[in-house]
């Protein structure tokens, strides 16, 4: 089975910038969630999505949206970048349905890096 | 929020036991208690989860409190390799719009000394 992808690896923006980082699922999963991760500190739940819709967010503001496509891929969309954008931002995919989402195990991908100038 | 915390670091000398500690005192009944490591440049690796009851699994045991404000999590002979930063988080499992919802602290970095 095939792992969690996630892309670009690298990018660098300038502040009021938009960005879009795309995620692809593990081959049979079917939640995705975001995390933003800032140099030193650990990962920070922005939004997850079952089944094309939000179903769970953090204290993230309307300029973080997301999307999730039929084949359970996803894309984190940041709009008007700020310099404190600057991230680790992780995808994870995970199995089941909104009752169990709390149990089933996150499989994270290597994460993009944002970098805004 | 559920918060977590977790020693900032811990050491350990190789092939002894580690026991990393984790403090969830308002941890809610719809909680998992999952842990993840992540090492450098790469994502979080899951490692284990339980909601009440202890757990073992091929890499780890964990322990959680009776009153589930609390857990630890074990690796019973350290190696070089589980030298990582390792992470204690609760995730909702409840119908709310918390759902899914993962909250982590900033982790515990193991170093594994030969």
């Amino acid at each position: 089975e095939t792992g969690v992808t996630q892309s670009p690896t690298h990018l660098i923006k300038t502040r009021g910038q938009q960005v879009t980082l795309r995620c692809s699922s593990q081959s049979g999963h079917n939640t995705v969630s975001w995390y933003q991760q800032a140099l030193g500190q650990g990962p920070q739940f922005i939004f997850q999505y079952y089944r094309e819709e939000e179903n769970g967010r953090g204290n993230f503001p309307p300029r973080f949206s997301g999307l999730q496509f039929p084949n359970y891929s996803s894309e984190l969309n940041v709009n008007a970048l700020e310099l404190d954008d600057s991230a680790l931002y992780l995808c994870a995919s995970s199995l089941g349905g909104v009752l169990l989402s709390g149990a089933n195990v996150l499989t994270f991908g290597a994460g993009s890096r944002l970098t805004v100038l | 929020d559920a918060k977590t915390t977790q020693p900032n670091s811990m050491e350990s000398n190789e092939e002894e036991p580690v026991h990393l500690p984790c403090n969830h005192s308002t941890i809610s009944g719809t909680d998992y208690i999952h842990w993840y490591r992540q090492l450098p440049s790469q994502g979080p690796e899951y490692v284990i989860h339980g909601l009440t009851s202890n757990v073992n699994n091929r890499m780890a045991s964990l322990a959680i409190a009776e009153d589930r404000k609390s857990s630890t999590l074990i690796l019973h002979r350290a190696t070089l390799r589980d030298a990582a930063v390792y992470y204690c988080i609760l995730r909702d499992v409840s119908l709310t719009t918390n759902a899914g919802k993962s909250t982590f602290g900033d982790g515990t970095t193991l170093t594994v000394k030969p």
